[in-house]
């Protein structure tokens, strides 16, 4: 079945520093991919999507390339805030219009 | 404000209780979904309408309880819950794609944290 698998966390960093966060995904047919975020206390938002292969979700500084060789699409960002603390979801919406997410990655920015 | 409204935001239960949550959208949305989010596990899929009816039930015990009567209206009926039913539980919508796949994303409500005593 299609599933999605993202590093472990929580993972820590210091402001400025750059940030991977590892997805990879396993799904029959072409499914789009997604970085959910959320914030203490709120639910999930949108960060970012990719819908075919090769295409480069970008939002807020936080980038994700749709790899279908590699079936994966990380998430990067080249400096991060103490504001981009939070837990990130990769995620993906299969042939059958359901959403699968990852476990999810804390992120902690200390200043 | 994603446009997915879910009422109460807390609650507290005892294990003999009934009690509902409520989600809503207005977003013209035909898919609707109750997640599960509990401490240091993945986002559990709850349950799927698709135009108002139920295409998935990812194996929930029977004291969860969906109804859906109408697509901008989805509840999760609680009745004689466990204290490992503790949880955030989020609804979220989004709109199935013409064709099968496209474009789409989900929206999610800010949840109803559930604490069951």
């Amino acid at each position: 079945g299609d599933s999605v698998t993202q590093m472990e966390g929580p993972v820590t960093l210091s402001e400025e520093a750059f940030l991977t966060i590892n997805c990879t995904y396993t799904a029959t047919g072409y499914p789009s991919l997604f970085w959910y975020v959320q914030y203490p206390g709120e639910g999930l938002q949108l960060l970012l999507k990719a819908t075919k292969a090769d295409d480069k979700g970008s939002n807020k500084g936080f980038e994700a390339t749709y790899r279908k060789e590699t079936t994966s699409f990380h998430l990067e960002k080249g400096s991060v805030q103490v504001s981009d603390s939070a837990v990130y979801f990769c995620a993906l919406i299969s042939t059958g219009n359901q959403f699968y997410f990852g476990t999810g990655t804390s992120l902690t920015v200390i200043p | 404000e994603t446009g997915v409204t879910q009422t109460p935001r807390h609650l507290v239960m005892g294990m003999t209780n009934k009690k509902s949550l409520k989600c809503e959208q207005h977003l013209g949305h035909n898919a609707m979904y109750w997640y599960k989010q509990s401490a240091k596990k993945p986002l559990e899929l709850m349950f799927v309408y698709n135009f108002k009816e139920q295409t998935e039930n990812n194996s929930v015990p029977s004291r969860f309880s969906p109804e859906c009567p109408n697509s901008s209206h989805l509840f999760l009926h609680l009745h004689t819950l466990q204290p490992e039913d503790s949880a955030l539980y989020l609804c979220a919508s989004s709109q199935p794609p013409a064709g099968g796949r496209g474009d789409t994303e989900a929206f999610f409500g800010q949840g109803t944290r559930l604490t069951v005593v």
